[in-house]
Formats: structure tokens, sequence, C-alpha cells
């Protein structure tokens, strides 16, 4: 089955403290994973995706295959990065499908 | 980057009555575009795949007589909830994959549309 799974539904963390929202899959075949971020009152917007490593707002995902997980990392939350995370999921070189959306993890970012 | 809007963005109804609900892409075409549910603080749940000149794709336990979808042109999706009831009260969020830009198999999203049925 295919499947994306977000463990934690709310992640609380002080400004300047480490960052990993996790993500585990389930694909039978090869993957392409993304990370979606929310804003509050915005539209649902690519942060990042496996295939590109890059780093964006300083944030990192690396695509564990073993694990069949890809984790969201940042050395260092910022304020403004309080918002809802979803992994999601599609097959590789399959142009044009749905994504498959885990059920979001809240990060919460205080000073 | 590509835009897709909807429209409305928000709707209150009457129980009963029928609403529709708008996807566009602005500046580029989508002979393919993705309707999903998605409930408060929780995931989103695709319900069909609007194909440009053919009948959509319903998910499992989607009723496609609930939920017509119509994708009129290559920039236009189009869905109704027909005799709308209060649990079909959710946020209605549409997409439109832009293509494999640079390989990948991006995906643009509309703002939403939070339907109310009174």
């Amino acid at each position: 089955a295919q499947r994306v799974t977000q463990p934690e539904k709310l992640l609380s963390v002080f400004k300047g403290a480490p960052v990993e929202l996790k993500c585990n899959y389930s694909y039978s075949g090869s993957p392409e994973l993304f990370w979606y971020v929310q804003y509050s009152r915005q539209r649902l917007q690519l942060l990042l995706r496996h295939i590109s490593r890059e780093s964006i707002k300083g944030f990192t995902a690396d695509l564990n295959k073993g694990e069949t997980s890809f984790h969201l990392k940042k050395p260092f939350a910022q304020e403004e990065d309080s918002a809802m995370y979803y992994c999601a999921l599609s097959g590789l070189n399959q142009a044009g499908t749905a994504l498959i959306f885990g059920k979001g993890t809240t990060l919460s970012v205080s000073s | 980057g590509a835009v897709v809007s909807q429209h409305p963005s928000w709707v209150i109804c009457k129980s009963g009555t029928s609403v529709k609900i708008e996807c566009r892409s602005l500046d580029f075409q989508a002979t393919t575009m993705f309707w999903y549910r998605q409930f408060p603080k929780q995931s989103l749940m695709l319900m069909a795949t609007s194909n440009e000149g053919s009948k959509a794709t319903y998910e499992q336990g989607v009723e496609k007589d609930k939920f017509l979808i119509n994708h009129a042109s290559l920039t236009l999706s189009t869905l109704t909830v027909t005799s709308a009831h209060p649990e079909d009260s959710s946020f209605y969020i549409c997409s439109a994959p832009g293509g494999r830009t640079g390989g990948y198999n991006e995906q643009f999203f509309g703002p939403g549309t939070r339907l109310t049925v009174l």
C-alpha cells in the first residue's frame, strides 16, 4: 500500500533549537518525496524535494531508502518556521500524478 | 512560478443547494487537475482527478454524483457539490501539475475554498 506516515501531530520547540519532523513512507516502486509547508492562512507550497537535494530556508531532508524515511531537519528553528508541514509522495518518473500526503505536523516555534 | 487560483475563496450555503467551485491555472495549461478535501488540522485527501476532455476519475468512497467535476478547458476545472449537506462542509483545494520542470513532478496548489453548509 502507498502510504505516508507523519507520527507527530504537533512539535513545539524553542527558537534556536534543532528541529526534526519525521516522515516514513511505504511505496512499492521508486518514490519521489516532497515536503510541503502551509503557513497560516496561506496556500500549500513546496518546501523541498528529495531529487534536488537542496536546502531551503535552512531545511534539509535526506531520503533513506533502507529506513523508508524522509525526515525534515533544521539545526536552528526560527519563529517564522511555525507552520503546518506535510510530507508527500508520488511515483518517480510519473509526471502529473496526484500526491499522497501524510497527516501533517504542526511546528510551533516560540521564543 | 505557476499560479493556480480558486473561486470563491469561501462560500456559505443552505442545506440542499448546490455550490460550484472553480479552479484555474493562470499562466500554464493543465490537462489534469486534482481536487482534495482537507478537514481542520488534518491531511489532504484526494477526491478525484479531473481530466480535460474526458470523465473525472474518483477515489474510492467519493460519490461522483455528489461531487460533479467538469474540466471545461485546459485552464479550468470546476467542482460542483450537489445537494450540499452540513457534512460536506470542508476546505476544498485543487492542484495542477506544472510538468516535469527540471525533471521534477511539481504541483501547484490553489489557495482553497472554505465551504460551510448550514
